[in-house]
């Protein structure tokens, strides 16, 4: 069992319908999760992290977090095409192990 | 502010040649990190410095590699004898340790080994 798994797509969502991305992580230790997009030859940029259970809302995009269930997901409301892009899933354990997923591909169809 | 800087951004060398890669962080950012990216592994954390010390080296594929980070302000990847299967984009990221702190990543280096 992969640490990190998220679907790999391309998903593929219609403009301005609401993208969701998924992601199960295997360490019950990941304390904080981060969401990292990546435009193709580009490098990640952060787009939000959670801490605690329950969504957390950053304009368009709400992650959502289930320790117990070892799940945590990224919701895009009002999909754009500059949202086309992999989203990268990033459990914390400690301090500073990050174990990324290898991502899932979001194309958003205008 | 200047972001994570790396060089160089594109490296194509031949197989046995020593490669060195370098990364200036965010100043004030006292944790660095070295991770590689293939399309089959992903994002894979090579190397983990906090003050310049070298914290956590597991991730290093082989002793063909090796990481320094002689200041808070430069770090160096070395690959020597370098194959073909080091090809891959290698990114820099570097972050505050206190808190949850995210990281910042550098544009990266691609690096072909012919």
């Amino acid at each position: 069992q992969k640490e990190v798994e998220q679907n790999s797509g391309p998903l593929s969502v219609p403009e301005g319908a609401i993208a969701s991305l998924n992601c199960t992580y295997s360490d019950r230790g990941s304390q904080s999760f981060f969401w990292y997009r990546q435009y193709s030859g580009k490098s990640p940029e952060l787009i939000m992290f959670i801490y605690s259970n329950g969504d957390k809302e950053d304009g368009r995009f709400t992650a959502q977090l289930n320790k117990a269930s070892q799940y945590v997901s990224l919701l895009i409301r009002d999909s754009q095409p500059s949202d086309s892009a992999t989203y990268l899933c990033a459990p914390r354990s400690g301090t500073y192990k990050y174990i990324f997923g290898t991502g899932t591909r979001l194309k958003v169809l205008a | 502010d200047a972001g994570v800087i790396q060089s160089p951004r594109h490296e194509v060398t031949e197989m046995g040649q020593e490669v060195t890669l370098r990364c200036k962080p965010i100043s004030g950012h006292n944790s660095l990190f070295w991770y590689r990216q293939t399309m089959m592994r992903g994002l894979e954390l090579l190397i983990y410095f906090n003050n310049n010390v070298p914290i956590d080296d597991s991730g290093m594929p082989e002793d063909r590699f090796s990481a320094k980070m002689p200041n808070a302000s430069f770090s160096t990847l070395k690959i020597q004898p370098s194959e073909p299967r080091d090809s891959a984009v290698y990114f820099c990221a570097s972050s505050f340790s206190e808190g949850i702190q995210p990281q910042h990543f550098g544009d990266g280096t691609r690096l072909s080994i012919l």
